[in-house]
């Protein structure tokens, strides 16, 4: 079965820096990855699309990368807030197939002042 | 514009106790939806599915059922509730095809005691 995979559950950054989340998946294909953002008690809110065939997009101070030899995605948050703090989910969308859409376990970020 | 409700946002339950979520979508026709449900400090697990009425795909071979009786309309259901039903359920939607972003409901925090 498809598996996502993130690599690290929490994060700890300073205000200011840039902060650098990892997911990997197993092979799949074509592979879309999206990118989540979901505070405590409420559910995600939708960041990012990247497709397999693009290699980067950019929003705001969001960027997402694609390697498909690595299968992997980073995702980055540049200039971070403590208003960044959240946990982010990466998705594997298999919606070509079926509609699946499959999360990984998340990565909690925490940004100090 | 679309929206998505889901109720009721908690719920305590005793062992043994039946289960209905509800979950409704305004705004858009013939969307995939999902139930997805989420441990403390985890990510989301894809429980089950649907790309139309009357079709359920499931992951998780478990305690719980789906169905979908209405095009905007997907329901959760337990028979029986077991201690381990405990979590916080999350619907979504998207529109059908890939490369489309999920949106989620508020989601019901429960308890099962």
């Amino acid at each position: 079965s498809q598996k996502i995979e993130q690599n690290s559950e929490a994060l700890n950054i300073q205000e200011g820096k840039t902060a650098t989340l990892t997911c990997n998946y197993t092979n799949y294909s074509p592979a879309y990855l999206q990118w989540y953002r979901q505070d405590p008690g409420r559910g995600p809110v939708f960041l990012l699309l990247i497709r397999e065939n693009e290699k980067e997009k950019r929003k705001e101070r969001l960027k997402v990368t694609f390697d498909t030899t690595l299968k992997q995605s980073l995702f980055h948050i540049t200039a971070s807030q403590p208003a960044d703090s959240a946990t982010y989910l990466c998705a594997l969308d298999m919606r070509n197939q079926g509609g699946k859409l499959i999360f990984g376990q998340g990565t909690e970020l925490s940004v100090k002042p | 514009s679309q929206t998505i409700h889901q109720w009721p946002a908690t719920l305590v339950q005793p062992v043994g106790s039946p289960l209905s979520l509800e979950c409704t979508v305004e705004g858009t026709s013939n969307p995939n939806l999902y139930w997805y449900r989420q441990a403390a400090g985890r990510g989301l697990q894809l429980l089950f599915y649907s790309v139309g009425i009357g079709q359920i795909s499931s992951e998780v071979p478990q305690n719980l059922s789906a169905s979908r009786p209405q095009d905007r309309q997907f329901i959760l259901s337990s028979k029986k509730l077991l201690l381990s039903d405990s979590g916080f359920y999350l619907c979504a939607w998207s529109e059908t095809g890939a490369a489309t972003e999920a949106f989620f409901g508020q989601g019901t925090r429960l308890t099962v005691v």
